[in-house]
């Protein structure tokens, strides 16, 4: 069983402050998502990345991919309230059947 | 192109009754997966179907909960006798081949 771990497990911090949230695993993975869930709404994909070492940038935040395909970063720059929400890390391990792997989810706050 | 679609949004029930979850597929997905999360907890995988098959069921119960995804017609996730522990969200999510999966906005199961 892949699984992906995510730090921190809660993350509460004042507008415009900086972040990181990471998500590790012991197993190599063939690609990562990563996804923000407001309260009452469905996970909303936010970016993939595939290429050991890759990263890649939306507005403030970036997100990168361990060089050994096996942990993820998503930095965020400048918080915004409406940066509010769950974020997951999910991925197809590689091998085999790639059933996609989601991670326990950082839950982040920003606060005006 | 019109996202995954889920109906009910919120759905109640008393012990004992029937619950059906359906789940549209974004056009040209053949993939489908259902989850389920508990407030505050991250999502657990439940099945994987691809059209008239059940590819991966192992994070479904054994027993009251069946999954379909006909050929024609939207997913169907069915939970009869349903107790009070059944009370959750449950999301679909599609994706056109393994790797990223776009969610729907869930349904909300209410035992009473």
């Amino acid at each position: 069983t892949q699984l992906l771990e995510q730090s921190p497990q809660f993350l509460s911090i004042q507008e415009g402050e900086n972040l990181t949230v990471y998500c590790n695993s012991s197993s190599v993975f063939s690609s990562l998502q990563w996804y923000r869930q407001e309260p009452g709404e469905g996970p909303v994909l936010l970016v993939t990345v595939v290429t050991g070492g890759e990263v890649k940038k939306l507005k403030r935040l970036t997100f990168q991919f361990g060089d050994a395909r096996k942990d993820s970063s998503l930095h965020i720059t400048a918080a915004q309230p409406g940066d509010t929400g769950l974020y997951l890390c999910a991925g197809p391990a590689s091998g085999g059947y790639q059933k996609v792997t989601f991670g326990t989810g950082t839950k982040l706050q920003v606060i005006p | 192109n019109a996202g995954v679609m889920q109906n009910p949004r919120h759905l109640v029930r008393r012990r004992g009754q029937e619950a059906r979850l359906r789940c549209s597929p974004m056009k040209g997905h053949s993939h489908v997966y259902w989850y389920r999360q508990l407030p505050e907890e991250g999502l657990k995988f439940m099945v994987y179907l691809q059209k008239e098959n059940i590819i991966d069921e192992s994070g479904m119960p054994k027993e009251r909960f069946s999954a379909e995804f006909p050929k024609e017609g939207p997913s169907i996730l069915r939970i009869q006798q349903v107790v009070r522990g059944d009370s959750a969200a449950y999301f679909c999510a599609s994706s056109p081949s393994l790797g990223e999966q776009y969610f729907g906005p869930g349904t909300r199961l209410t035992v009473t």
